[in-house]
């Protein structure tokens, strides 16, 4: 089974700044479909960004972007000028693109925003 | 926007009682999820279900589990006999079609085995 690796429980930032969260996983897949969601306190789930393993281009998102690196198969979330909002709980996941339906998820990163 | 909304919020139960979970998918979805989160632990898959019918599930999803879809709307999870390590956050999830790549989620429910 693919496994999903987050490696840091809690990180923290200056407001402005820019805060990098790592994600690392285990598949034997060629084809597959890597995210990152948020969630705020008490809210659900909303996707941040996503990225086709297919596509060398790394995904951006206005401040969000990633870093792909296939063959280490790392997958780390760059969040540039933060904001109070940012502040979260990150989770990492993965998604075969054969089978596609469920998700393996990384155990989360917190992320506090000092303003 | 629409969204996946969860009740309760957090639900208590006695052990070896049966609790059900309810999901409200959004409207037009046609695929949906349930998840769950022990407290510390990962994300866990639970079962996914399409066409009324379940078409995945995981080993974790073993006989005390079921879920259905009563009517037009609801998205129901049932565990029959809960026990202590049932505790855990349950996410609901939804997606357009097969192809889609996003699921969206709810808040989850946390529930709290005594």
């Amino acid at each position: 089974a693919q496994t999903v690796t987050q490696s840091q429980p809690e990180m923290s930032v200056q407001e402005a700044e820019t805060v990098t969260l790592s994600c690392t996983y285990d598949t034997s897949e060629s084809d597959y479909y890597l995210f990152w969601y948020k969630q705020p306190p008490s809210r659900q789930m909303i996707l941040v960004i996503r990225q086709e393993a297919y596509k060398q281009q790394n995904a951006t998102e206005n401040r969000f972007s990633v870093n792909f690196q296939k063959a280490a198969k790392s997958f780390s979330l760059k969040i540039s000028d933060s904001q109070l909002g940012d502040a979260a709980m990150y989770f990492c996941a993965y998604r075969s693109a054969d089978t596609g339906n469920q998700f393996y998820f990384g155990t989360g990163t917190s992320l506090t925003v000092i303003p | 926007e629409p969204e996946v909304t969860q009740t309760p919020s957090h639900q208590v139960t006695q052990m070896g009682q049966e609790v059900i979970l309810r999901c409200v998918p959004i409207s037009n979805h046609l695929y949906f999820y349930w998840y769950r989160q022990i407290l510390g632990q990962k994300v866990e898959f639970l079962v996914s279900f399409y066409n009324n019918e379940i078409s995945e599930k995981s080993e974790i999803f073993d006989d005390q589990f079921s879920v259905e879809r009563p009517d037009g709307s609801n998205f129901t999870l049932k565990i029959r006999s809960t026990k202590l390590e049932d505790s855990a956050m349950y996410f609901c999830a939804s997606k357009r079609q097969q192809s889609s790549y996003e699921q969206y989620f709810g808040p989850g429910t946390r529930l709290t085995v005594t």
